[in-house]
């Protein structure tokens, strides 16, 4: 059981490029979350999604795009990278509310936009 | 705006010790504060969670205190060990409005031996 697999695991992009972050889950979540996580900022919530075909904002949206096509996958698109880009992202998944279990998070991709 | 404030950014424990961790929060519709563990290179994981009609739960060396009246809720480690040491996260949501967490800025714990 993989749980949740994010991949690439590191990437380094140049300003202006464009790449897509792919996260799978085989847990038959309902629920799915990238987050990006910056020192001395916590996780912060950049888009989510509450089932296949559904996509929405979260805190942090703005140079990102997302997609769930199929329930188990949830892509995170960066159109046109910017420094401001470089952090580490991680996807997660969970049932329909955040205590059943909790959130599964994936192992993260380091993201360098130099 | 960060909804969810946590201190302190960093914590060095002798083995053997008492961790304590802070958090406050600003929304009084949270019901559901989880505290998640994370070691480097790794996401974070569900370590324990409490939600706003008890004000403690505990589980094995890790106790939640949560304050609803002051909006304030931490984590105490007990009997603390080099094991221990990781970055905790402290976190809130509405179960009742969907389960979107809001996480804290995050503590890294070190125990020293």
């Amino acid at each position: 059981n993989a749980g949740v697999t994010q991949t690439p695991k590191f990437r380094v992009l140049k300003t202006g490029q464009s790449m897509t972050l792919l996260c799978a889950q085989d847990m038959n979540h309902e629920y799915m979350y990238w987050y990006r996580q910056d020192p001395g900022m916590g996780l912060r919530l950049i888009h989510y999604s509450v089932g296949e075909g559904t996509t929405a904002k979260g805190e942090v949206p703005d140079g990102y795009n997302v997609s769930r096509l199929k329930k188990q996958n949830f892509l995170l698109g960066l159109e046109s990278a910017a420094p401001s880009q470089t952090s580490v992202y991680f996807c997660a998944s969970s049932y329909r509310t955040a205590s059943n279990y909790g959130y599964t998070f994936g192992s993260g991709t380091r993201l360098t936009v130099v | 705006q960060q909804q969810v404030k946590q201190s302190p950014q960093s914590l060095i424990v002798q083995k053997g010790g008492i961790s304590i961790i802070n958090c406050a929060y600003e929304n009084t519709a949270f019901d559901y504060f989880p505290w998640y563990q994370q070691f480097p290179g790794k996401g974070p994981a569900l370590l324990i969670a409490i939600r706003p009609d008890v004000s403690e739960k505990k589980e094995g060396r890790f106790t939640i205190s949560f304050n609803k009246s002051a909006k304030q809720f931490s984590l105490h480690i007990m009997d603390s060990q080099p094991g221990d040491s990781a970055t905790y996260f402290c976190a809130a949501s509405f179960e009742t409005s969907g389960s979107r967490l809001t996480f804290g800025e995050g503590t890294q714990l070190t125990v020293n031996p």
